[in-house]
């Protein structure tokens, strides 16, 4: 059964720009969350999919979107990039049931310059 | 506001020995706690988790232990192998916490350095 898989692997941009992260969850997983990791902060919940719809979102600014697609694959979007949003970006999928785990893709290395 | 400290950011033990690996939370609404492992480039691999109702789950030479009343649980790696050499992110969660259960509330991980 193939993992969770995300592209591009490494990403460089500049401030101002934007940018779009793809996650393929594991097959019949229907929830997706994306995760931001940073040295200083660790990891932070960004948002959760689930059936198409973001049932919830973490601490931050408006910038930081996301949708997912009827196949549960799901994007991330952030626009006018800021030099502190460079950090690998994690995503993660589950079946979302009651209690279990979730399962991480390789994360996608972005660099803000 | 950190709702899941794990205090000490790195550990080193010998082959062989015990890792014990912290890590306090302060949200009482959490009642399921896992434990990802992580290694440099690659996304973070689930270990090993406990529902608030348990005080102990074993899973080979990986147990975590619950305190609730303290609010603090720990993983122990026994015996302790090279391999284990990694972060070690301690996660909680909620049940309906925000409305679902996929967002796992992350400690800052420890790393974890088992010598040869």
């Amino acid at each position: 059964k193939a993992g969770v898989t995300q592209t591009p692997r490494y990403l460089i941009k500049t401030r101002g720009q934007q940018v779009t992260l793809s996650c393929s969850p594991i097959s019949g997983h229907r929830s997706v969350s994306w995760y931001q990791q940073t040295p200083g902060q660790g990891l932070q919940f960004l948002f959760e999919y689930f059936s198409e719809t973001q049932r919830n979102k973490g601490n931050f600014p408006g910038r930081f979107s996301g949708r997912q697609f009827s196949n549960s694959r799901s994007e991330m979007n952030v626009s006018t990039l800021e030099l502190g949003d460079s950090a690998l970006y994690l995503c993660a999928s589950s079946l979302a049931l009651v209690r279990d785990e979730q399962f991480f893709g390789p994360g996608t290395r972005l660099t803000v310059l | 506001d950190q709702q899941v400290k794990q205090n000490s950011p790195s550990l080193s033990v010998q082959e062989g020995r015990i890792s014990i690996l912290n890590c306090d939370y302060t949200n009482s609404m959490f009642d399921y706690f896992l434990w990802y492992k992580k290694y440099p480039a690659e996304g973070p691999t689930f270990l090993i988790s406990i529902s608030s109702i348990k005080d102990k789950n074993e899973d080979g030479r990986f147990t975590v232990f619950l305190n609730k009343s303290a609010k603090h649980l720990s993983l122990h790696i026994v015996p302790s192998q090279p391999g284990d050499s990694a972060v070690y992110f301690c996660a909680a969660s909620a049940l309906n916490y925000g409305g679902s259960q996929g967002n796992l509330i992350f400690g800052k991980g420890t790393k974890l350095s088992v010598k040869p």
